[in-house]
Formats: C-alpha cells, sequence, structure tokens
C-alpha cells in the first residue's frame, strides 16, 4: 500500500541554520505531495504542496521539490528561526479527486536562540 | 473565513460508553474528513464524506462511523470505547477539485478511562 517515511526525530537546531527534513514515499501512480505543520496543541496547517513530477512547493521560507526519479519530498529552509519550532508531517494523496492523506509519522523540530 | 469548528475540544469517556464528536466545514466546502492521531500509530486516515455519502474508509473497526448532513456538517461516533480509542481526532474539509488541499480543524482530544 501506500506510505511516507520521514527521518527520525527530533531534529534541534541553532537559529539561522539550514535545515532538511527528508521524506520517501511509496505509492502507486502520481500522488500529489504535502508538508504539513503541527504546532502545540493544535491542529495541522498545510505548509506546501506539489502535484506532479519536478514541482516545486515553497512558503514561508519553506521548499520542497517533488522528485519523481527518488521518490523524494525533502523539505528545506536556509535560516531558521525559533518560531518555526512544531512537527512537520510529510504526505500524499494517491486518489484522484479524494481527500484521504497518508502521513509521515512526523519530525519534531527545536530551534534554539 | 471562518476554519473548520470541531466540537467538544476535550472529552473525557469511560470504557464501554460511546461518544459523537462534531466538526463544522469551512462555508463552501463539501469533503470532510476524519483522523486519528496516537502517539504509536500517527496520524491514520479514519472516512471521507462528500455529499453526504462516505467515499473512503480507512483500516478501522466497525465501532467507528461517521455520517454527513446536507450541510456538510459531519459527526462521528464511536461505540463500546476502548482504551486504546484515547486520541486525537483531526477533522479536514476540502472543495474536492482534483488534489485539493485539506484544511484541519484544531482537533478533539479524546481520553477514555
Amino acid at each position: 500500500g501506500d506510505s511516507v517515511t520521514q527521518m527520525e526525530g527530533p531534529v534541534t537546531l541553532s537559529e539561522e541554520a539550514f535545515l532538511t527534513i527528508n521524506c520517501t514515499y511509496t505509492a502507486t501512480g502520481y500522488p500529489s505531495l504535502f508538508w504539513y505543520v503541527q504546532y502545540p496543541g493544535e491542529g495541522l496547517q498545510l505548509l506546501l504542496k506539489a502535484t506532479k513530477a519536478d514541482d516545486k512547493g515553497s512558503n514561508k521560507g519553506f521548499e520542497a521539490t517533488y522528485r519523481k526519479e527518488t521518490t523524494s519530498f525533502h523539505l528545506e529552509k536556509g535560516s531558521v528561526q525559533v518560531s518555526d519550532s512544531a512537527v512537520y508531517f510529510c504526505a500524499l494523496s494517491a486518489i484522484q479527486g479524494a481527500q484521504k492523506l497518508v502521513f509521515g509519522q512526523g519530525t519534531r523540530l527545536t530551534i534554539n536562540p | 473565513k471562518a476554519g473548520v469548528t470541531q466540537t467538544p475540544r476535550y472529552l473525557i469517556k469511560t470504557r464501554g460508553q460511546q461518544v459523537t464528536l462534531s466538526c463544522s466545514p469551512i462555508s463552501g466546502h463539501r469533503s470532510v474528513s476524519w483522523y486519528q492521531q496516537t502517539p504509536g500509530q500517527g496520524l491514520q486516515f479514519l472516512f471521507e464524506y462528500f455529499s453526504e455519502t462516505q467515499r473512503n474508509k480507512g483500516n478501522f473497526p466497525g465501532r467507528f462511523s461517521g455520517r454527513q448532513f446536507s450541510n456538510s456538517r459531519s459527526e462521528m461516533n464511536v461505540s463500546t470505547l476502548e482504551l486504546g480509542d484515547s486520541a486525537l481526532y483531526l477533522c479536514a474539509s476540502s472543495l474536492v477539485e482534483g488534489y485539493t488541499e485539506a484544511f484541519f480543524g484544531q482537533g478533539t482530544r479524546l481520553t477514555v478511562v
């Protein structure tokens, strides 16, 4: 079945460091790929998305490129801030026209000042 | 515009009882999906409703059920509660046009004692 694998957390960085959170997926067909972020006590917020190969999603300084050849969708940010501390989830949607997301396990990110 | 509203935010129930959770989607959204989030299993898809019809269902026992009303509001019900049902239950709404993004509510925290 469809699945998403994220790098194990937690990840701790200093402010202004470079961030990479790895995400790989297994799916039939051509899924859409997403990164969601969850702040403490909150639901999930969509951070960025990509719907086809080589698409780059970007938002708030975060970027991820849909790589079909490596089945990856790694999240990157050039300079993290304390406010980026949260749990990040990579997800895919493999059924066209349906809202059935398959999530990775999540990566907890802590940024120290 | 108002976001996805879930009620109640917190619930404590006893084993064997049943519980009903409510979700009001973003105005104009016709698809509602439900997810269970636990520390051990992560985020797992429960079911999706569109135009009052269940479109997709995850791998959960029949004790988990849901429905959607004509105004797109949705409820999920869990009968004969077990300790393992303790979780954060998240509702998401979307327009459902191809690979649309899902907007999540803050969730209902259910504790079974």
